[in-house]
């Protein structure tokens, strides 16, 4: 069956240093990969979109890399701040035609200063 | 401003009772989804909707239903709550491709 993982343990973190978040999927043949910042009790808000012939993207102190062999993105966040703390998903849409997202559960990112 | 607009963002209901919780979109979006967050689970999608009058059943559609007879609108209807539907709900809309525009949420409690 098709899944999608994210670590479900909190990363906790030092101010000022690079925060590194992980997305596995299995049984997918991703069309592209988004990542989504969750704050409490509101709604995910997009950040980065990776297509499936891209390996890297950035943005301003956000990176993604998409690994289509290893079926793995990893999410960074540089220089990382208190604000920065909030739970973050990735999300995948299938090349199979029906361009259905479907979202991981989310890891939760705590920037300590 | 585009948006999507959910309402209510708090409601509290009793078993039984219908309920419809209100989604509307103003970028023309093609594509429009609920999904409901519970703790530990993660954003599961109830229904989606991929144009007008075109719906289908997401990963947990058992007890919902919903209708999508204009391009902007995507209510979600409860014709019976349950307790077990207790839980934050987000609507979603995009265009194919694109990335998913989130309304702020309605938290439901079901007594």
């Amino acid at each position: 069956s098709q899944k999608i993982e994210q670590n479900s343990e909190a990363l906790n973190i030092q101010e000022g240093k690079t925060a590194t978040l992980t997305c596995n999927y299995t049984n997918y043949s991703p069309a592209y990969l988004q990542w989504y910042r969750q704050d409490p009790g509101r709604g995910p808000v997009f950040l980065l979109l990776i297509r499936e012939n891209e390996k890297e993207k950035r943005k301003e102190r956000l990176k993604v890399t998409f690994d289509t062999t290893l079926k793995q993105s990893l999410f960074h966040i540089t220089a990382s701040q208190p604000a920065d703390s909030a739970t973050y998903l990735c999300a995948l849409d299938s090349s199979g035609g029906s361009y259905i997202p479907t979202f991981g559960r989310g890891t939760s990112l705590i920037v300590h200063p | 401003e585009a948006q999507v607009t959910q309402n209510p963002r708090y409601l509290i209901t009793v078993t039984g009772k219908k309920l419809t919780v209100t989604c509307s979109q103003n970028m023309n979006h093609e594509y429009m989804s609920w999904y409901r967050q519970d703790p530990g689970l993660g954003l599961r999608q109830i229904y989606y909707s991929m144009n007008v009058e075109v719906t289908d059943k997401g990963d947990v559609p058992e007890g919902y239903k919903v209708s999508r007879k204009e391009k902007r609108n995507f209510p979600l209807i409860l014709e019976s709550p349950s307790p077990n539907q207790t839980s934050l709900y987000f609507c979603a809309s995009r265009n194919i491709g694109e990335k998913l525009f989130f309304g702020s949420g309605t938290q439901l409690s079901v007594l």
